[in-house]
């Protein structure tokens, strides 16, 4: 069985670190693309960060862009968003989600969520 | 980037009704659109792949169309499990997602 498991949610100052993880398992990690999404509470969806199979290729919405850094370890299976520079608007409960393919892909598998919340 | 909408933003529905819920994009996006459909508090879950592909598992009821910016998810017959926030979203560049529909009892 397929799962996802986020971890290192909390409450942050704006400014601030902190660093999602996320736990894979029932699948080989290294055969998949692997995102980041998040949501607002009581709002919609926003695509954070894609990292390929290999670590080598990472996209991000502009939004994050020299702030969060997505990573992975496919020995350990798991991956993690380093997120630098917090702000207000980062708050949201952040997803990870397998990315079937990166052209023509789709969430097929998505965690429960671990929230953060950016505030002073 | 590509900028996606939807309509209507949020509908009441009777069970067995036929819904229909309408996504456009920003630039053509080719067939490279998905749908998920969202409960309070749980993850999202896809429905349509690939504007038209069902996802294993997913009731027939629930059939996708379109292509280039106008894509279309259809409920042939409501039931009440289906009440539920819908989102579309597109792989043609990274990716986006619409701001969803909610669908309400009616």
């Amino acid at each position: 069985e397929v799962q996802l498991v986020e971890s290192g949610g909390g409450l942050v100052q704006p400014g601030g670190s902190l660093r999602l993880s996320c736990a894979a398992s029932g699948f080989t990690l290294s055969h998949y693309y692997m995102s980041w999404v998040r949501q607002t509470p009581g709002k919609g969806l926003e695509w954070v960060a894609t990292i390929n199979q290999y670590g080598d290729a990472k996209y991000y919405v502009d939004s994050v862009k020299g702030r969060f850094t997505i990573s992975r370890d496919n020995a350990e299976n798991s991956m993690s968003l380093q997120m630098n520079s917090l702000r207000a608007e980062d708050t949201a409960l952040y997803y990870c989600a397998r990315d079937s393919a990166w052209t023509n892909g789709y969430f097929d598998y998505w965690g429960q969520g671990t929230l953060l919340t950016v505030s002073s | 980037d590509v900028q996606m909408t939807q309509s209507p933003s949020s509908l009441s529905a009777s069970v067995g009704d036929r819904v229909t819920i309408t996504c456009r994009a920003s630039q053509n996006i080719h067939t490279f659109l998905n749908w998920y459909q969202q409960k309070p508090g749980i993850a999202p879950k896809v429905l349509i792949y690939s504007a038209s592909s069902l996802q294993s598992g997913v009731p027939s009821r629930f059939s996708g169309s379109g292509s280039g910016t106008d894509f279309t998810l259809t409920i042939s017959s409501l039931q009440p499990e289906d009440f539920a926030t819908y989102y579309c979203q597109q792989s043609y560049s990274t990716r986006s997602f619409g701001p969803g529909t909610k669908v309400h009892i009616k």
